[in-house]
């Protein structure tokens, strides 16, 4: 089976940086995904890490440590619009592809 | 980017009505595609997985019969709930995928049973 924990609700400030940890224990492990779920809408893409290391896409960086199963998403230079939910997903291998399983999101309120 | 349109984008209809949901990838071929359910304050749970030309992979607990699922070219998914009942109100989200791409979501369906 797979298991994911993250924390349920985070609170920072605007221009600051915060970090959502992420872990995991899965079999068939292939890589981890971060999605950006606004309320009311379907999440959308942020990073995926297949390798060990630090994947950086503009303020939003993603760290894996397969070893460990532990993911981080740092977000830099907060905006009051990142306020959103925050979802890890590990891909795994099962039904001849490759699916992901959700962890509960990590509520994130951005504050002025 | 990746595109993937979903619609209806809202339904509202009595108890016992059928529902067809649409996923389209509109600018790459969606070798599988992923119907997911999310209840308020709860995550995504993955319903079914959907690979082009063969039948649909359920998870634990989700009756086949009720969700049907047809997936019948590269750019196309259709979820039916059967029968529609108020416990089935929820957001109903599809994903589409490449080989060696991540998924794209649509924009969900928020279908409520009165």
């Amino acid at each position: 089976g797979q298991n994911i924990d993250q924390p349920t609700e985070m609170t920072a400030t605007e221009g600051a940086i915060v970090q959502i940890n992420c872990t995991y224990q899965t079999s068939g492990f292939n890589g981890l995904f971060w999605y950006q779920q606004h309320a009311g809408e379907a999440p959308t893409f942020l990073s995926y890490n297949v390798l060990d290391g630090l994947e950086e896409k503009g303020r939003f960086s993603s760290f894996l440590s397969r070893s460990k199963g532990y993911s981080y998403l740092l977000l830099k230079e907060l905006q009051m619009k990142d306020s959103a939910s925050y979802l890890c997903a590990v891909e795994y291998s099962g039904a001849g592809s490759y699916q992901l399983t959700f962890g509960k999101g990590t509520k994130l309120s951005v504050i002025p | 980017g990746a595109v993937v349109s979903q619609h209806p984008s809202r339904v509202i209809c009595k108890s016992g009505t059928s529902v067809k949901i649409e996923c389209r990838s509109l600018d790459f071929q969606a070798t599988t595609m992923f119907w997911y359910r999310q209840f308020p304050k709860q995550s995504l749970m993955l319903m079914a997985t959907s690979n082009e030309g063969s039948k649909a992979t359920y998870e634990q607990g989700v009756e086949k019969d009720k969700f049907l699922i047809n997936h019948a070219s590269l750019t196309l998914s259709t979820l039916t709930v059967t029968s529609a009942h108020p416990e089935d109100s929820s957001f109903y989200i599809c994903s589409a995928r490449d080989i060696d791409q991540p998924q794209h979501f649509g924009d969900g369906t928020r279908l409520s049973i009165l």
